[in-house]
């Protein structure tokens, strides 16, 4: 089992917020990052760090985090933003690192 | 224009060794704070992250695959070799390569993969 827990599935409005989450104890000392994959395509990082976005992920996508729960929200929601995220962190038991069991978003 | 690229068998059979090269440009393994990982998918599964180096050459694992990995650089090619031992049925997945790099913000530290290959596909079948 995965060390960090999401949500299977959420879905979200056309136009309206959404928050993705991620618990873990981990996340009490390592900022998660994000990942957002399609089908049959490799994983987009879109948040890094505390807030941080790559070069070309809009800016309706930010990050959180409060306690042991990191938050990826779509401010927002476009149908192309229909897809599968992870976030991934360090285990806080040792030096690996982990990926949560991912959620796949649809925008309805 | 950072790039990766994951090659090796598509097929392997049941208890043989799989050895998979990822081969990147754009940037230097011998950079400090940059890393290469490994990561896998089973068809329709979650990502499971596998393993990584680092450029001082330190390595990590994952716990439960740790016995049937090895990764290892050659900083002159500009590759990452990632062997996994006694392969079965459930190692079929799409295997990736990403650059791995590490930050500090404060006072936490964070972890992320900015770039990633494309992705090869194994399966593991008799």
């Amino acid at each position: 089992s995965s060390e960090l827990t999401q949500d299977p599935a959420v879905s979200v409005a056309l136009g309206q917020t959404v928050r993705i989450t991620c618990q873990g104890d981990s996340v009490r000392s390592y900022y998660a990052s994000w990942y957002q994959q399609k089908p049959g395509q490799a994983p987009v990082l879109v948040i890094y760090g505390k807030n941080n976005r790559p070069s070309g992920i809009p800016d309706r996508f930010s990050g959180s985090t409060s306690g042991k729960t990191a938050s990826l929200t779509i401010t927002g929601a476009q149908a192309e933003d229909e897809a599968d995220y992870y976030c991934y962190s360090r285990d806080i038991s040792g030096n690996h690192l982990v990926f949560g069991g991912g959620t796949k978003l649809a925008v309805l | 224009q950072i790039t990766l690229k994951e090659s090796g068998p598509t097929v392997v059979k049941p208890t043989q060794t799989l050895t998979l090269t990822c081969t990147f440009s754009g940037f230097s393994l011998s950079t400090s704070g940059v890393g290469v990982g490994w990561i896998r998918q089973p068809p329709g599964k979650a990502l499971e992250w596998l393993a990584l180096i680092y450029w001082d050459d330190a390595k990590r694992y994952s716990p439960s695959l740790k016995s049937r990995l090895t990764i290892t650089k050659d900083t002159s090619e500009n590759q990452v070799v990632l062997t996994v031992t006694n392969l079965d049925p459930v190692d079929t997945a799409t295997y990736y390569c990403a650059r791995q790099n590490v930050g500090i913000d404060g006072y936490y530290q964070y972890y992320y993969m900015d770039v990633w290959g494309k992705g090869t596909t194994v399966t593991v079948s008799s």
